[in-house]
């Protein structure tokens, strides 16, 4: 089945870029959505945006401005870019598989595999 | 922003029914889904499409959603059960997660 590996640096300087890979095995990374999804320690879950194989992405409205989410097709993987980083910006960043569709009047989304999350900390 | 609340946390005894909360506005007209997060390990998905269950998580997870709140119902729960779950629904093209709601099996 398919799975998510997250890979890059654990520790970043403040003010610096944020950059991580995530790689999907078991499967092709084309018809589906891709997102990146962060957990700060001892907190919950917010969601940093999506991208589409074809490259179409969607930002959470309050990082919109620092981040770059990106799509290599040939190598199965998608990527995270996260400028300007504070200590706020710690935490454990996850990638996941987004399924979408419509049944009814309604569209659904749901994260359905996860990868195991990669750990990065701001700290100069 | 549109936004979710759950409880911080909820208790049950073994073998009990516990009953997760989530609030939002007209969530009902949303479809909403339930991440489970054990200690140290990623999300998995328990529920989603308001009540249906991924292949692999057992019967007793159940999930409904009218009004403002939808609810995942964990029936003769077990230890096992002990985590945080995350309700999600889906806003202006972004997802949209609860605070979290920490479950007590004792």
């Amino acid at each position: 089945q398919v799975q998510l590996q997250g890979s890059g640096p654990g520790l970043v300087k403040p003010s610096e870029t944020l950059s991580l890979t995530c790689t999907v095995s078991g499967g092709s990374i084309s018809t589906y959505y891709w997102s990146w999804i962060r957990q700060p320690p001892g907190k919950g879950l917010e969601c940093i945006g999506y991208i589409y194989y074809s490259g179409s992405t969607n930002y959470n409205p309050s990082l919109k401005s620092r981040v770059t989410i990106s799509v290599d097709t040939s190598k199965n993987q998608f990527s995270l870019r996260l400028n300007s980083v504070t200590a706020a910006d710690t935490a454990v960043y996850y990638c996941a598989r987004l399924v979408s569709g419509r049944t009814g009047a309604y569209n659904y989304y749901h994260m359905d595999v996860w990868g195991k999350g990669t750990t990065v900390t701001v700290s100069s | 922003s549109y936004e979710l609340t759950q409880p911080p946390s909820v208790s049950v005894s073994p073998g009990q029914t516990a009953s997760i909360t989530c609030s939002g506005d007209r969530l009902g007209n949303k479809y909403a889904c339930w991440y489970q997060q054990k200690p140290g390990q990623s999300p998995v998905l328990v529920i989603y499409q308001d009540t249906k269950r991924p292949s692999g998580i057992p019967e007793r997870f159940s999930g409904s959603n009218s009004g403002n709140t939808a609810t995942l119902t964990i029936s003769g729960t077990q230890a096992l059960d002990e985590a945080d779950y995350y309700c999600q629904a889906w806003d202006s093209n972004t997802a949209v997660f609860g605070g979290g709601t920490k479950l007590t099996v004792l």
